[in-house]
């Protein structure tokens, strides 16, 4: 069945340098990609999203990164601060039939001042 | 209003208890989604309403889950007969179309059943 995983659990970074949080898809039909971030006691908001026509896409401070080949994707946080502290869901759908989005494990960060 | 609210944000209930779960989704938004998340975990989907189309119900976990959408916008999640393993947070998140895009998540309900 379809699955969405990450790789690492936890990830903890200095402050200022950058995150780059990994993740690893099993639907090749998957052709929509979200990236949401969970702070405690609160719901997923999201961050960014990223079409499966696209290798590459910038927010602020943010970038996803798409490998269809390997079936890849990553999230790049530029200047890590304190506040992105939480924890990183990827999510997949597919649009050719219905649209449920799958969300992996997620990832925690924790950023060291 | 301005987000998706969820009542109430905890609910503790004894075992063999029923339990109602409320979510208002954001106005005008024509998809609505339950997802429960248990501790350390990811999101497990559970129930989609989509405007007036029969709801996709395949991630109910048992016949004692179930919900519904009133006027295309409140929705309830009702638990009947509770059991320890469905404690969990019970987030419900709508969506102005299909595919997930503007997803907006309520914080959640969290529910310890003892």
């Amino acid at each position: 069945g379809e699955s969405v995983g990450l790789h690492l659990p936890t990830l903890s970074v200095q402050e200022g340098d950058n995150s780059i949080i990994n993740c690893a898809y099993s639907n090749s039909a998957s052709d929509y990609f979200i990236w949401y971030k969970q702070e405690s006691g609160k719901g997923p908001q999201f961050i960014i999203d990223i079409r499966s026509n696209m290798d590459k896409r910038q927010g602020q401070r943010v970038t996803v990164l798409l490998n269809k080949t390997v079936k890849h994707l990553s999230l790049q946080i530029a200047a890590t601060q304190p506040g992105d502290s939480a924890v990183y869901f990827c999510a997949e759908s597919y649009s050719g039939g219905y649209q449920k989005v799958t969300f992996g494990t997620g990832t925690k960060l924790q950023v060291i001042p | 209003g301005a987000g998706v609210s969820q009542s109430p944000s905890n609910k503790v209930t004894e075992k063999g208890k029923d339990v109602e779960l409320r979510c208002d989704p954001i106005s005008g938004h024509t998809a609505l989604y339950w997802y429960r998340q248990s501790l350390g975990q990811g999101l497990e989907f559970l129930i989609y309403f989509q405007g007036n189309s029969a709801p996709d119900k395949s991630g109910l976990p048992s016949d004692r889950f179930s919900a519904e959408r009133t006027g295309g916008s409140v929705s309830t999640l009702t638990i009947q007969r509770t059991q320890q393993e469905d404690s969990a947070v019970y987030l419900c998140a709508s969506s102005p179309m299909f595919r997930g895009e503007g997803y907006t998540f309520g914080s959640g309900t969290r529910l310890t059943v003892v």
